[in-house]
């Protein structure tokens, strides 16, 4: 079975600072690999997705995320994070080759502070 | 109106009441799914839809009833609920679930529960 341990329940910044939210997955099988966030009142947006090919992702608002096998980690990642960034974020996973079903990771609670 | 929309917004029930929530995407999209999010935990899926046809049931229990009507609109039935229940539900939509595939779902602004 999959399963999908975002290590931080909460992580306070200051505005402009950069940031690293943590994702550790467990799989006996090939996995691709989503952050998605959730602003207040809102429901679930893509961020970015690992598929395959290049390691390092690039996804939308200046986040990107790097996806390491060995390490069976997908550490989401902003070099400088602003108030509007204050939302919950979510890692999840599914299983390369079967039907599109999502295994997310508790979320972390993104505070950024001026 | 765009993406995914649900209704209500929030809505309160005692356990003795029965009520269902609505969703609707406006994507062409043929898969729709339910998950609940309750505080502190990951998001729990709850059912598949897949052109209509339920693909997974993640054994919920039956006082949840989910119906599709067409690939559009999917619905979750309420019924003697326990206040446990409460959590924000919410639907999500993707192009389809073919084997391998890796369509992005996208996900409605959901329904905040709260069962008394």
């Amino acid at each position: 079975a999959q399963s999908v341990t975002q290590l931080d329940s909460q992580v306070p910044v200051f505005e402009e600072a950069p940031v690293e939210l943590r994702c550790n997955y467990s799989s006996s099988v090939s996995v691709y690999l989503f952050w998605y966030v959730q602003y207040p009142n809102q429901g679930l947006q893509l961020l970015l997705k690992y598929l395959s090919g290049s390691t390092l992702v690039k996804g939308i608002n200046g986040f990107e995320a790097e996806f390491n096998k060995s390490q069976t980690s997908f550490h989401l990642r902003k070099p400088s994070v602003h108030i509007s960034d204050t939302a919950e974020y979510f890692c999840a996973v599914s299983l390369s080759g079967g039907y599109n079903k999502l295994i997310f990771g508790a979320g972390t609670r993104l505070a950024v502070h001026p | 109106e765009t993406g995914v929309t649900q209704t209500p917004r929030h809505l309160v029930m005692g356990m003795t009441n029965k009520k269902s929530l609505k969703c609707e995407q406006h994507l062409g999209h043929n898969a729709m799914y339910w998950y609940k999010q309750s505080a502190k935990k990951p998001l729990e899926l709850m059912f598949v839809y897949n052109f209509k046809e339920q693909t997974e049931n993640n054994s919920v229990p039956s006082r949840f009833s989910p119906e599709c009507p067409n690939s559009s609109h999917l619905f979750l039935h309420l019924h003697t609920l326990q206040p446990e229940d409460s959590a924000l539900y919410l639907c999500a939509s993707s192009q389809d679930l073919p084997r391998g595939n890796t369509d992005t779902q996208y996900f409605g602004p959901g329904t905040r529960l709260t069962v008394l």
